[in-house]
């Protein structure tokens, strides 16, 4: 079945310095789709970004992620960390099936911890 | 203001009893989830729910049961908790290829 894999459980950065959260998948599916969220503390988990295109780089709030196929990964960067990008970021992955999002698998998850 | 709501926020339960989570969403999506949260597992999807009555086991199913009456609602049982049912339960909803929807969470401990 689908995997998606975040090495990292915890990533610790210095605020201003540039953020790279890891993600590699493994699918069957060649129209996967591939996301990231961030949840913040006591709040929902939330769409950040996501892409289909290989090769593509999407952006949202600062954040970019490229789909790379021939790799299998789509990591999330940044290039300046801020203190409230502290939060647990979620790399996952959909298929589109009779047009419509298959469940979404999710990786264990990164906590970004931004210090001052 | 769409959204999705999930009561309770916090629930305490001895072994052996019965849970009832409950899920609510205003959007009429047709698709509702039930994922659990724990440290370095991530988000596990429990079960899927496709409309009312039309249930499927997601990948972690094994002590709970769901149920749908209703579009709008979707509620998680536990017959009998187990402490390793300990857990922050995520309830999502969708619609086509709309994204997802999560609720804010229940945080349930199993003493």
């Amino acid at each position: 079945g689908d995997s998606v894999t975040q090495k990292e459980g915890l990533v610790t950065l210095t605020e201003g310095l540039p953020v790279m959260l890891n993600c590699t998948y493994q699918t069957i599916y060649s129209n996967a789709f591939l996301f990231w969220y961030v949840h913040y503390l006591n709040e929902s988990p939330r769409l950040l970004l996501k892409s289909s295109t290989d090769n593509k780089r999407t952006e949202h709030q600062g954040f970019h992620a490229t789909l790379h196929k021939s790799s299998s990964s789509f990591h999330l960067q940044k290039s300046s960390a801020q203190l409230s990008d502290s939060a647990l970021y979620y790399c996952a992955l959909s298929e589109m099936l009779s047009g419509s999002f298959n469940k979404l698998t999710f990786g264990a998850g990164t906590r970004l911890a931004v210090c001052p | 203001d769409m959204k999705v709501t999930q009561m309770p926020r916090y629930l305490i339960k001895r072994m052996g009893e019965n849970v009832l989570l409950e899920c609510g969403q205003d959007m009429s999506h047709e698709t509702m989830y039930w994922y659990r949260q724990d440290p370095g597992l991530g988000l596990q999807l429990i079960y899927i729910s496709y409309d009312v009555d039309s249930n499927s086991e997601g990948d972690i199913p094994k002590g709970y049961r769901v149920s749908r009456k209703k579009r709008e609602h979707f509620s998680l049982i536990l017959d009998s908790a187990k402490t390793n049912q300990t857990s922050v339960y995520f309830c999502a909803s969708r619609t086509g290829n709309s994204d997802y929807t999560f609720g804010s969470g229940t945080r349930l401990l199993v003493i």
